[in-house]
């Protein structure tokens, strides 16, 4: 069955220090893979989607970068956090169309400090 | 361009009650709709979705959810919420082409009294 993992669960960084989150997805191969932040009262914000190794596109301009070095293997990055990154981030999968939904990770936690 | 409106930020029912969550989606062609809730502190988990055929659409927990398309709604109901249905709601559409993603919500965060 496929199954996607999400971590750490929650991280707490200092002002303009690195950031690396890890999603992967097993179970599936040549996901669509998706990273959403969602800070209070804000809903879901799209943050970066691939279609494909190295296929990245980007939904909003921001301090923040992705990168999918591997099929099922979706990582999102910022060489220096701001007080405004911290939220609540989930990665996501689907395959094929939307039209099938996605499916999230547990989400991780970040506190910028 | 897809849009979703769930235009109750907050909805607050006494347990045993029914419930409604309104939806209203804007998409050129017939969109493909869904339900996810979230606990707090964790992932989205789908409820259900709608693609096609039947307008009633049943989930899991024991929701379900009518599409209509000439009031472009897709509203989520229960007829008797537990205490335990207290969570976030959102309601998201999508489209056909590979590459196209599902529009979310703002989200509905549902509050049960006891």
């Amino acid at each position: 069955s496929q199954t996607i993992h999400q971590w750490p669960a929650t991280l707490v960084q200092p002002v303009g220090s690195p950031l690396s989150l890890e999603c992967t997805v097993e179970g599936t191969s040549n996901p669509n893979l998706y990273w959403y932040r969602q800070a209070a009262g804000r809903g879901l914000q799209l943050l970066f989607y691939s279609v494909g190794i190295g296929q990245i596109s980007s939904e909003v301009p921001q301090n923040l970068s992705a990168s999918r070095p591997q099929d099922r293997q979706f990582i999102l990055s910022s060489k220096k956090l701001l007080l405004s990154d911290s939220g609540f981030y989930l990665c996501a999968w689907s395959v094929g169309s939307a039209s099938r939904g996605y499916t999230f990770g547990s989400g991780t936690r970040l506190t910028v400090v | 361009a897809q849009s979703v409106t769930q235009p109750d930020i907050h909805i607050t029912v006494s347990e045993g009650a029914s419930l409604e969550l309104r939806c209203n989606y804007s998409y050129g062609a017939t969109p493909y709709l869904f339900w996810y809730v979230q606990s707090p502190g964790q992932g989205l988990q789908l409820l259900l979705k709608y693609f096609s055929g039947d307008t009633l659409v049943q989930g899991i927990k024991g929701f379900e959810a009518e599409f209509k398309r000439s009031q472009s709604s897709f509203n989520l109901r229960k007829p008797s919420v537990h205490w335990s249905d207290a969570a976030e709601y959102f309601c998201a559409v999508g489209a056909l082409n590979r590459d196209d993603k599902i529009i979310f919500g703002k989200g509905t965060r549902l509050h049960i009294l006891p």
